[in-house]
């Protein structure tokens, strides 16, 4: 079955790094557009980022342009993104999410999120 | 402070109607980008609940419905159930801001 599965959250300091991963499955993950969407605690959701299927286009919120980068391997059928410099604020549920085709801005399935903590 | 507005909350009897506004701008709904209506239950990731104002993914029950006019849309719900407890976003696409905007999402509380 169509599947997102997100890893590599966790608790990270203010200005560190990290790296979120998310593998998909049940598709062909090479023909769809993907983004990031994430939750702080007790909050809405934010749109962060979104790369097209060939990652010729990519786009981000105003809140993480400049410190996130969305990337993806279409050969291990993977959606990343890099996230530095991380600031209190950037505590949420991050999760990713595919477009049904580029251009249609929704999102149509849903990974289960990994959490991001950043304290110190 | 969201670019879509949504009531924070709403609640309603088992089968009674209810109704979540979302409210938009010139650069967004208005605009005549669609509107799509997400609902996230407790504890979990959003679902599809509607996309392109008014259409329903497979298996979406048609209890649930969708509307758009101007800068606003709404999501119906009738014959309300106890499991339709949840929180429900609206989405949409900003040409100003170059991006997805999401409402501030709508606790729904079945009485």
């Amino acid at each position: 079955q169509v599947q997102l599965v997100e890893s590599g959250g966790g608790v990270v300091q203010p200005g560190r790094s990290l790296r979120l991963s998310c593998a998909a499955s049940g598709f062909t993950f090479s023909t769809y557009a993907m983004y990031w969407v994430r939750q702080a605690p007790g909050k809405g959701l934010e749109w962060v980022a979104i790369i097209s299927y060939g990652e010729s286009n990519k786009y981000y919120a105003d809140s993480v342009k400049g410190r996130f980068t969305i990337s993806r391997d279409n050969s291990k059928n993977t959606l990343y993104l890099q996230m530095i410099s991380l600031r209190a604020e950037d505590t949420a549920v991050y999760y990713c999410a595919r477009e049904p085709q580029f251009g249609y801005y929704y999102m149509d399935v849903w990974g289960k999120g990994t959490t991001v903590t950043v304290s110190s | 402070q969201s670019v879509l507005t949504q009531p924070p909350s709403v609640s309603g009897a088992p089968g009674q109607r209810v109704t979540i506004s979302c409210t938009g701008s010139s650069s967004n709904i208005g605009a005549g980008y669609d509107v799509h209506w997400y609902q996230q239950l407790p504890g979990t990731a959003p679902k599809l609940l509607i996309y392109d104002n008014n259409n329903r993914p497979s298996g979406v029950p048609d209890r649930f419905s969708g509307s758009k006019s101007g800068t606003s849309a709404s999501l119906a719900i009738t014959g309300l159930q106890a499991e339709d407890e949840a929180d429900y976003y609206c989405q949409s696409y900003d040409s100003s801001l170059s991006g997805s905007v999401f409402g501030g999402g709508t606790k729904l509380t079945v009485l």
